[in-house]
């Protein structure tokens, strides 16, 4: 069974980097598209941006351009674990944090993380 | 990017009810639609894919249906545990986006 596990600080101040790790256990990083999805108290689920296993990513154009220049998702297939980090923080990005496997650039989100609330506070 | 809606926003229904939750999409979409349930403090899980293909797993009164722009889910008989939030999302254009739920609540 494919498991996820978000893990990385809860707390993080204004205008830092936000960090986030996904490790994955039961299927190879290898294989597969992996995302980033997040999730603001109280709201709906946004889509971040996904790597694929060679170190290919797509972020979501869709958000105001800062949010584009601010993200980086990187691979390391050595620990079967992929990262996020989401650079000068703001309040605006508080929100729990979900990692997710889906097969290709078309396809569903099969396998979800259990997700990590990071919130962006002095 | 495609936009989707979602209605109701939220509903109210019995247990053994019939419930259909709707989407729309703002292009079309082909059957790339799936729908995630989601419980409070829980991550989304997959219900449905592909417009009507039913997840490994899933009970059977779960079902979708639609293509183009417009699709359905239906739970045939409310349960006590279904009372959740449902949200579609489709994957035909990346970015991949997300309805904006429907919450499922007790009458």
């Amino acid at each position: 069974q494919v498991q996820l596990q978000e893990s990385g600080p809860g707390l993080v101040k204004p205008s830092e980097t936000l960090s986030l790790t996904c490790a994955v256990s039961g299927d190879s990083i290898s294989r597969y598209f992996w995302s980033w999805i997040r999730q603001p108290p109280g709201k709906g689920l946004d889509w971040v941006g996904y790597i694929y296993y060679s170190g290919s990513t797509n972020y979501n154009p869709s958000y105001n351009p800062s949010l584009k220049s601010r993200v980086t998702i990187s691979v390391d297939t050595s620990k079967n674990q992929f990262s996020l980090k989401l650079s000068s923080a703001t309040a605006a990005d508080t929100a729990v944090y979900y990692c997710a496997r889906h097969l290709s650039v078309y396809s569903y989100f099969d396998f979800w993380g259990q997700g990590t609330l990071v919130t962006v506070s002095s | 990017d495609i936009q989707m809606t979602q209605s109701p926003s939220s509903l109210s229904a019995s247990v053994g009810d019939r419930v259909t939750i709707t989407c729309r999409a703002s292009q079309s979409i082909s059957s790339y639609l799936n729908w995630y349930q989601q419980k409070p403090g829980k991550a989304p899980k997959v219900l449905i894919y592909s417009a009507s293909s039913l997840q490994s797993g899933v009970p059977s009164r779960f079902s979708g249906s639609g293509s183009g722009t417009d699709f359905t889910l239906t739970i045939s008989s409310l349960q006590p545990e279904d009372f959740a939030t449902y949200y579609c999302q489709q994957s035909y254009s990346p970015p991949p986006t997300f309805g904006q739920g429907t919450k499922v609540e007790i009458k």
